[in-house]
């Protein structure tokens, strides 16, 4: 099967570090997606891991370990503008390329 | 920038009509999903296509349909609309090229079926 398993809900404060985890399924698994969706905004991509190991992107890193089945989107310096959904995806293949998304993780930062 | 427009922002319709909803993208992209969001459930692919005429079934196809005769362009027909179809439809555009997981949405067509 193809699906990916994430926490509902996180809570966290301003200035901390936040981690989202996401498992799945690997039958035709390429790579693992993140990606942010603001209340009544469409999802924005984040980031793409393919191989293993932590991809950096100023605040945001995403990592990923195949032989786990698991990868996590990590966010530092937690300002209260980073309050939205999160989704992982999964790339993977039937034959051609799909995009398999996880049920949203909803991040509260408080002051 | 990639543009992903969807045709119409809110629709109202009623149980029994044909609905279409358009999206068109400006990049060229191979790839066109269409989505629908519902709380709790996440973004739930129902078809998409990976080329001009071709396309797949996602995990809930049943009561839709596509079409993609250009390549820029890609509608999804709920045949004769329900309730349970009223949701979010989302739209996106994805590169091959770039072989990546990134697509490009555009801004959703919320769907009401009365």
């Amino acid at each position: 099967g193809q699906s990916l398993e994430q926490p509902s809900e996180v809570t966290a404060v301003e200035g901390a570090i936040v981690q989202i985890n996401c498992t799945y399924q690997t039958s035709g698994f390429y790579g693992l997606s993140w990606y942010q969706q603001h209340d009544g905004g469409a999802p924005t991509f984040l980031s793409y891991n393919a191989l293993d190991g932590l991809e950096e992107t100023g605040r945001f890193s995403s990592f990923l370990s195949r032989s786990d089945s698991y990868g996590y989107l990590l966010l530092q310096e937690l300002q209260m503008k980073d309050s939205a959904s999160y989704f992982c995806a999964g790339l993977f293949s039937g034959g051609y390329n799909k995009l398999i998304f996880g049920a949203g993780t909803r991040l509260a930062v408080h002051p | 920038d990639v543009k992903v427009t969807q045709s119409s922002r809110y629709l109202v319709k009623r149980t029994g009509e044909k609905v279409f909803l358009e999206c068109v993208q400006d990049m060229d992209h191979e790839n066109m999903f269409w989505y629908r969001q519902d709380p709790g459930l996440g973004l739930r692919l129902i078809y998409f296509s990976y080329d001009v005429k071709m396309k797949e079934k996602g995990d809930i196809p049943e009561g839709y349909s596509v079409s993609r005769e250009k390549k820029e362009r890609f509608s999804l027909i709920l045949e004769s609309a329900s309730t349970n179809q009223t949701s979010m439809y989302l739209c996106a555009s994805r590169s091959t090229e770039l072989n990546t997981g990134e697509l490009f949405f555009g801004e959703g067509s919320r769907l009401t079926v009365l």
